[in-house]
């Protein structure tokens, strides 16, 4: 049971690029979520899905996209990178579904540079 | 829109002693979830201790435990006998009681741990 992984762990890019970051769960949980923490402002959440085939907003959507074709994978996409979402990128994903007390489970971060 | 502060950026403890974390939020919903995270260098995201609203009582987990105050929206946290392994940013974070567990973050504390 590996909880929550990113692939990769770091990545450097030039600016124009375009790169997509993966999130795994192995916890068959319905929600997923992808954070950015940047110094000073703690994790904002930049997109989010409530189930397979679906996504939507967060905080920050600007410059990202992102899909859920299946349920245990979450991707992020950035398809022009800019010097702005240097970044360490977190995925996370809790159960979901009910109104009881669901946590989110974090998985180790993706540190992104773009140069 | 729920904001969460945390207005202390960094703090100090001698080893073995005890160090309160600061945390306030802005909402206008009854019934929510309240978080403390420990994010130590490793990055990974830790769950320390969380409160339900409409519990009055203070939750604790060992030599952690929170002072909420609902009424001034107040959620600090007090590490008894500070260890080592302490020292970390902390994060707060609110969770409305419905939806799409989707967590606010404040923008941390770091917390210094001397021997």
């Amino acid at each position: 049971n590996a909880g929550v992984t990113q692939t990769p762990k770091f990545r450097v890019l030039k600016t124009g690029q375009s790169m997509t970051l993966l999130c795994a769960q192995d916890m068959n949980h319905e929600y997923m979520y992808w954070y950015r923490q940047d110094p000073g402002m703690g994790l904002r959440l930049i997109h989010y899905s409530v189930g397979e085939g679906t996504t939507a907003k967060g905080e920050v959507p600007d410059g990202y996209n992102v899909s859920r074709l299946k349920k245990q994978n979450f991707l992020l996409g950035l398809e022009s990178a800019a010097p702005s979402q240097t970044s360490v990128y977190f995925c996370a994903s809790s159960r979901g579904l009910d109104r009881i007390y669901n946590e989110q489970f974090f998985g180790p971060g993706t540190r992104l540079t773009v140069l | 829109a729920q904001t969460v502060t945390q207005s202390q950026p960094e703090m100090s403890v001698q080893e073995a002693e005890t160090v309160t974390l600061s945390c306030t939020y802005d909402t206008s919903e009854s019934d929510y979830y309240l978080f403390w995270y420990k994010q130590p260098p490793s990055r990974q995201m830790i769950l320390v201790i969380r409160q339900e609203a409409y519990k009055q009582q203070n939750a604790t987990e060992n030599r952690f435990s929170v002072n909420f105050q609902k009424a001034a929206k107040s959620f600090s946290l007090k590490i008894s006998d500070s260890q080592l392994g302490d020292a970390a940013m902390y994060f707060c974070a609110y969770r409305l009681d419905r939806g799409t567990d989707k967590l606010i973050f404040g923008t941390g504390t770091r917390l210094q741990v001397f021997p």
